[in-house]
Formats: structure tokens, C-alpha cells, sequence
């Protein structure tokens, strides 16, 4: 079975600064994905950076990057320069095996970014 | 840029009775999911969908749910009598393809009321 632990309920950070929200996974499928979704205040599902388990580097879009240590089972999400509108819930999921299987999600981190 | 749609946005409905929540997820997409999320929590699988049938579904996913795609574009989940414990807002995501690399798709969400 899998499981994602997000164990900072919140977190702080100051326009422009970087913030590292933290995601560790438990799977004992060799072949998985990892995904980071925002969800701001709104509502809906942001897809923002995808890592499978087989990818050599990690993935970064734009000014979000993922730091994938696979030996530690973690995959956490880091936001350079981050914005008032970066401010929304963050939710880490994984995908185990190929095809279609489901994610599943942690219990998410709400980040505030302050001016 | 393509999106899936959900409606209605808002339900407000009885307990005891039925509610159907649609969506239309992107045009050559393959594979189709319902998500719920109780305020507050985290996101949580329902059921997965492709080539006209369920593939897998959680415990969640009782014989009071069903889904269906009755006309090639539609894809509608059904609660057949709603409890106080159905209240939570609903998503519906399609993937292009089933491989770890797919990026899953969210609506915005249908919120279903349950008095």
C-alpha cells in the first residue's frame, strides 16, 4: 500500500524568499510517480511538478523544483522566490506501478507567503 | 488551453436523496477518476475509470455510488440516497495516457451539501 506523509501542517515564508515543503512516500513498487498539486483558496487541483521513480535528475518547472531522494523516500517540493499568490495548500501524491492506478495524497501543508 | 469540466459547481441537496455530479474531461483523454475532499482533509480516491468500466474503487466507493459515460463525453458520478457524511467537494480528472509521466487533470470541483 502506499502512503504520503506531509508532516508540516503549515508553513511561513517571506515574499521572495525559497521555502521547501517536505513529502516523504512509502511504496514498495520499484516503478511510482510523484506528484505536487496547489490548491489555493478557490478550490481547485494545480498540477505543479511531476518525478518518476526512474528519472536520473530532478525535476524543476519554472520556479518549482522537486528534490528527489529516492535512498530517503522523500520528494520535497522547493519554491524559489516565492509570491503572495504562491500562498495555497500543497498536496504531495504518488502513483505506484504503470497505467492508470490512482494517486494518493497526503494531508497537505498550507503555506502563507507574508509581504 | 483544454480543461474538464465539472457542474454543478454547487449542490445543496436532501438527505435520502440522489445527486448526480457531472463531467466532461478532456477530449483524447483515456482515463477517468473521481476524487472527494472533505473540508479540511485531504483528497481522497474514489474510483478509476477506462474503456467503459470501473478499474479499481475504493472502500469509500459503496453501492450507493455508480459512475457512467453515457454519451462519449460525459462522465457523471451518481450517490443514489445522500448521507450528511457525502458533504464534501467532489473532483473529476482524466489522463491522456497510463503511464507514470500522464499528467492527471482536476476540475474545479462540484461541492455537495448534504442537509
Amino acid at each position: 500500500a502506499q502512503k504520503i506523509t506531509q508532516t508540516q501542517p503549515g508553513m511561513f515564508v517571506q515574499e521572495k524568499e525559497a521555502v521547501t515543503l517536505d513529502c516523504t512516500y512509502d511504496t514498495s513498487d520499484p516503478s511510482y510517480g510523484l506528484f505536487w498539486y496547489k490548491q489555493p483558496s478557490s478550490g481547485e487541483m494545480i498540477f505543479l511538478i511531476y518525478q518518476g521513480s526512474y528519472d536520473q535528475q530532478n525535476a524543476t518547472e519554472g520556479r518549482y523544483s522537486l528534490n528527489f531522494q529516492k535512498a530517503r523516500k522523500s520528494a520535497n517540493l522547493v519554491i524559489s522566490a516565492s509570491q503572495l499568490g504562491d500562498s495555497a495548500m500543497y498536496f504531495c501524491a504518488s502513483q505506484t506501478g504503470t497505467g492508470f492506478q490512482k494517486l494518493v495524497f497526503g494531508t497537505g501543508t498550507r503555506l502563507l507567503v507574508s509581504p | 488551453e483544454p480543461e474538464v469540466t465539472q457542474t454543478p459547481s454547487h449542490q445543496v441537496t436532501q438527505m435520502g436523496q440522489e445527486v448526480i455530479l457531472r463531467c466532461v474531461p478532456i477530449s483524447n483523454h483515456l482515463y477517468f477518476y473521481w476524487y472527494r475532499q472533505i473540508l479540511g482533509q485531504k483528497v481522497e480516491f474514489l474510483v478509476s475509470f477506462y474503456n467503459n468500466e470501473i478499474s479499481e474503487k475504493s472502500e469509500i466507493f459503496d453501492d450507493q455510488f455508480s459512475v457512467e459515460r453515457p454519451d462519449g463525453s460525459n462522465f457523471t458520478l451518481k450517490i443514489r440516497s445522500t448521507k450528511l457524511e457525502d458533504s464534501a467537494m467532489y473532483f473529476c480528472a482524466s489522463r491522456e495516457r497510463g503511464l507514470n509521466t500522464g499528467e492527471l487533470f482536476f476540475g474545479e470541483g462540484s461541492r455537495l451539501t448534504v442537509l
